[in-house]
């Protein structure tokens, strides 16, 4: 079975501090990771996708996650929150045969305090 | 340019009533999907087509039928429209495992 929990529904910090946004996935195959960022009334935006290559991966916008499969997660994290960051965020897992098909999360909600 | 695009972007309409949703992509993606998205931002897969065919169909009222024309093409028609249909749906391709979603900005669907 495959699944997806992102551990914290809200999380808020202040401007310029570390964002951590955590994921916990389970998959029966080797699975494809991705974090997408849904700010209000937009469309879903991908941040980073992890395809079996480095461990760590860096996305757009200053984010990174690093895929560690000793613990089956997949955390994302920003060294210092902008204003613009405050959106929806969702962990995704792809798996399947061809990878077409994706389990999201629930979404974690980054709230960025002036 | 645009890569997904779907149209209606708003739909409001009456409990009762039959609609359709549109989504095209020109990114020469195999596979095509809708996703609801409820009031608490959680999207769910509704349906997968991979060159037309239908891959994933999840746990929808028999209401909601999909059709693609063709694989640049999956609309969305929904019979009998309910107020627990309001929702946000997306539409989103990909091309194959590994690179991810490509999607639509939504259509915010209001039954009242």
């Amino acid at each position: 079975a495959q699944s997806v929990t992102q551990l914290d529904s809200h999380v808020s910090v202040s401007e310029g501090t570390p964002v951590l946004l955590r994921c916990n996935y389970s998959s029966s195959y080797s699975p494809s990771l991705f974090w997408y960022v849904q700010h209000p009334n937009k469309g879903l935006q991908l941040l980073l996708k992890y395809t079996s290559a480095a461990t760590l991966v860096k996305g757009i916008n200053g984010f990174e996650a690093e895929f560690k499969k000793s613990e089956t997660s997949f955390h994302l994290t920003k060294p210092s929150a902008h204003m613009s960051d405050a959106a929806e965020y969702f962990c995704v897992v792809s798996v399947g045969p061809t990878g077409n098909q994706f389990y999201f999360g629930t979404g974690t909600s980054l709230t960025v305090i002036p | 340019d645009t890569a997904v695009s779907q149209t209606p972007k708003y739909l409001v309409t009456q409990m009762g009533n039959d609609k359709s949703i549109k989504c095209e992509q020109n990114l020469g993606h195999d596979t095509m999907y809708w996703y609801k998205q409820d009031s608490k931002k959680f999207l769910k897969i509704m349906f997968s087509y991979n060159n037309k065919e239908l891959i994933i169909n999840e746990t929808v009222p028999n209401r909601f039928s999909p059709k693609s024309p063709d694989k640049a093409h999956l609309n969305l028609h929904i019979n009998s429209l309910e107020l627990g249909d309001s929702a946000v749906y997306f539409c989103a391709s990909s091309q194959r495992r590994g690179i991810g979603y490509t999607f639509g900005s939504g259509t915010r669907l209001t039954v009242v």
